[in-house]
Parts: structure tokens; C-alpha cells; sequence
């Protein structure tokens, strides 16, 4: 069965420091992953994906994340947090498949402090 | 483009009573679906509509109807709203297909069910 795992469920980084949020995937095919971030009482905004080709991939706002496929993680990086960055942050993945659903982790909350 | 839109904001019922959730994107999109978001479990499928005139069940239906009016507007209906119903509830649609798959969010019904 697919999953995602997001492990933390907030992570506290000060601004200045390098960010990292985790992410653990499950899917029977090859995966396509997602972050997708939520500022409060807003809808998700897609953040950045991966599909194929290179395993770092940059994304909005200066995030990007990693493919890792022997360890089966799609960790978010970002080198300088700043306060704005600041959010609730969704790891999302789906199959090959033409259904295009998608699984959501839990989510982990990103407070930056100045 | 006014993107994916959703009404109300807020609504606030009792047990017992009924309402539809609207939904409209104008982005010209296939896909359409409802999750609703509840703290630590990220979000849920309720029903997806693949195409117009498709509906399909996702991870939590029970207790709510869809209708996929045409292809710009999927409206979500709660016949006997129950407490457990209280949540924030998201509209999505994509274009699915290769690198636009990508999944664009309304901003949200934030619903209570007295």
C-alpha cells in the first residue's frame, strides 16, 4: 500500500540556519512526490516535484528536495530560513497511475525564530 | 484567473441539517477533488471526479455526496450534518499530464457542526 511519512511533527530552526524537513515514501511503482506548504488559513500552495531526471530538485521560495531512492526519502532543504518561511508543510506522493490521487503525510509545522 | 474558488469561507450548522460546499476553477482542469483537513492527519480524500461526469470515491465518503455539475464546478453535500463533520475543507483540481501534474488548491471552508 502507498504511504508518506513525514516523521516530525514541527521542526524549530533559527533564521539564518540551513532547514531540513523530512519525508518517507511507500509506492509499488515508480514515485512522483510533491511538497506542497499551507500558510495559516490558506489553502496549499505546491511547493516543487519530483518525476524523473535529477534527483535534486529546486523549487519555489528557495526550497529544494532530494530523491533519494535507496532510502526512500524526499527530504526539504532550504540553506537560509527565514521567518516568512514559516508554515505547515505537506509531503504528498502517487504512483505511475493515471488516477492522479494523491497521499498526504500528516504534515510538519516549520516555525523559524529570529 | 481567479484559480480554484470555494463558498462559503465559513459555516457553522447543527447536527442534523444540510448544505453544499461549492467549488469552481476556471484553469480549464479534468480533475477535480474534496479532502477535508483535520489537525495531525493531513488531508483526506472524500470523492475526486476524474473527468466530467465522473465521480469516484476516495478514502472517507461516508456522510457526503458529490455532484460534478459541468467541468468547472464540483459542489460537495453534507445531507445530515454530524460533529465529526467538523473540519477545513479543500477543493482541487488539476490538468493532469506529465509535468502540469500538479494539484491547485481553493482557500478553504472552514465548517463546525454544532
Amino acid at each position: 500500500a502507498q504511504s508518506v511519512a513525514q516523521p516530525e511533527d514541527q521542526v524549530n530552526v533559527a533564521e539564518g540556519n540551513p532547514l531540513t524537513v523530512k519525508c518517507t515514501y511507500s509506492v509499488s511503482g515508480n514515485p512522483y512526490l510533491f511538497w506542497y506548504v499551507q500558510y495559516p488559513n490558506r489553502g496549499l500552495q505546491f511547493l516543487l516535484k519530483y518525476i524523473t531526471g535529477d534527483n535534486l530538485v529546486k523549487g519555489s521560495y528557495g526550497f529544494e528536495a532530494e530523491f533519494n531512492k535507496s532510502q526512500t526519502s524526499f527530504h526539504l532543504k532550504k540553506p537560509s530560513a527565514l521567518v516568512s518561511d514559516s508554515a505547515l508543510y505537506f509531503c504528498a506522493v502517487r504512483d505511475g497511475g493515471s488516477n492522479y490521487q494523491l497521499i498526504w503525510g500528516a504534515g510538519t509545522k516549520l516555525i523559524i525564530k529570529p | 484567473n481567479a484559480g480554484v474558488t470555494q463558498t462559503p469561507k465559513f459555516q457553522v450548522l447543527k447536527t442534523g441539517q444540510s448544505m453544499t460546499l461549492q467549488c469552481a476553477q476556471d484553469m480549464n482542469h479534468n480533475s477535480m477533488y474534496w479532502y477535508r483537513q483535520d489537525p495531525g492527519m493531513g488531508l483526506r480524500l472524500i470523492y475526486y471526479s476524474a473527468s466530467e461526469g465522473t465521480t469516484d470515491k476516495g478514502e472517507v465518503p461516508n456522510g457526503y455526496n458529490v455532484s460534478r455539475l459541468n467541468k468547472r464546478e464540483f459542489s460537495l453535500r453534507l445531507e445530515s450534518a454530524a460533529p465529526s463533520q467538523t473540519s477545513v475543507y479543500f477543493c482541487a483540481s488539476i490538468l493532469p499530464g506529465g509535468l502540469t501534474d500538479t494539484q491547485y488548491f481553493g482557500p478553504g471552508t472552514r465548517l463546525t457542526v454544532l
